[in-house]
């Protein structure tokens, strides 16, 4: 079992829809956890950070973090053609083990 | 965030031959990060290099086939050795912010004949 599981899609749903994007984990030490956005032949762009448990939205973008399910989810409202990409969950116990764990990444089409 | 570039942004190289990517940081930062991405697969890291020391190698990967520089704070580079066309991958380099993220380049696209 990989430490944090992300289904890799492709999800598919039209112009205006809200997508929910998700990965579970296993590590009860992990405190930091990002979302990334990739577009095709980019790197990845840092789009939400949280600590622990909560929620943070900025814009259309909510990211929530449920440590004692061990699950976090980032919502888009009102989804745009441009958000199609891959989006990456990332996490990391923080302090002294900084390395950054990775999920596999969802792939994100949004249908005009 | 920090803004940091990487040259080549993609090449083509012949077996066995050997490819150095260039990340450059506008700001200085302690840790900076270099990781691969094969096609539609996530990141993997390949190592961690601090300025002032040897690079930290993750499982799987080893100095000889991919050694590593980091003469100040603001640059480092990778090379990657006697390619073959397993090598051929995204490399990305990153840099750590002030809050336990990474901030990261746009990647270099190597491919291996």
């Amino acid at each position: 079992q990989k430490e944090v599981e992300q289904d890799p899609g492709p999800l598919s749903v039209p112009e205006g829809a809200i997508v929910s994007l998700n990965c579970t984990y296993s590590n009860s030490a992990f405190q930091y956890f990002m979302w990334y956005r990739q577009y095709s032949r980019k790197g990845p762009e840092l789009l939400m950070y949280t600590y622990s448990s909560g929620n943070k939205e900025d814009g259309r973008f909510t990211a929530q973090v449920d440590k004692s399910s061990k699950y976090i989810s980032l919502f888009i409202r009102d989804s745009q053609p441009s958000d199609s990409a891959t989006y990456l969950c990332a996490m990391s116990e923080g302090g002294s083990n900084y390395q950054l764990i990775w999920g596999a990444g969802t792939k994100l089409i949004i249908k005009p | 965030s920090a803004v940091i570039s990487q040259k080549p942004s993609r090449d083509i190289c012949q077996r066995g031959t050997s490819l150095t990517i260039q990340c450059q940081v506008d700001s200085q930062v302690t840790m900076m990060f270099w990781y691969r991405q094969q096609p539609g697969q996530s990141l993997t890291l390949i190592a961690t290099a601090n300025q002032g020391s040897e690079a930290t190698y993750e499982s799987g990967f080893v100095i000889d086939k991919f050694p590593i520089s980091r003469p100040n704070l603001t640059f480092s580079t990778l090379t990657v050795s006697n390619m073959s066309p397993e090598d051929s991958s995204i490399y990305l380099c990153s840099v750590e912010s002030g809050v336990d993220t990474q901030y990261f380049g746009p990647g270099t696209r190597l491919t291996v004949l």
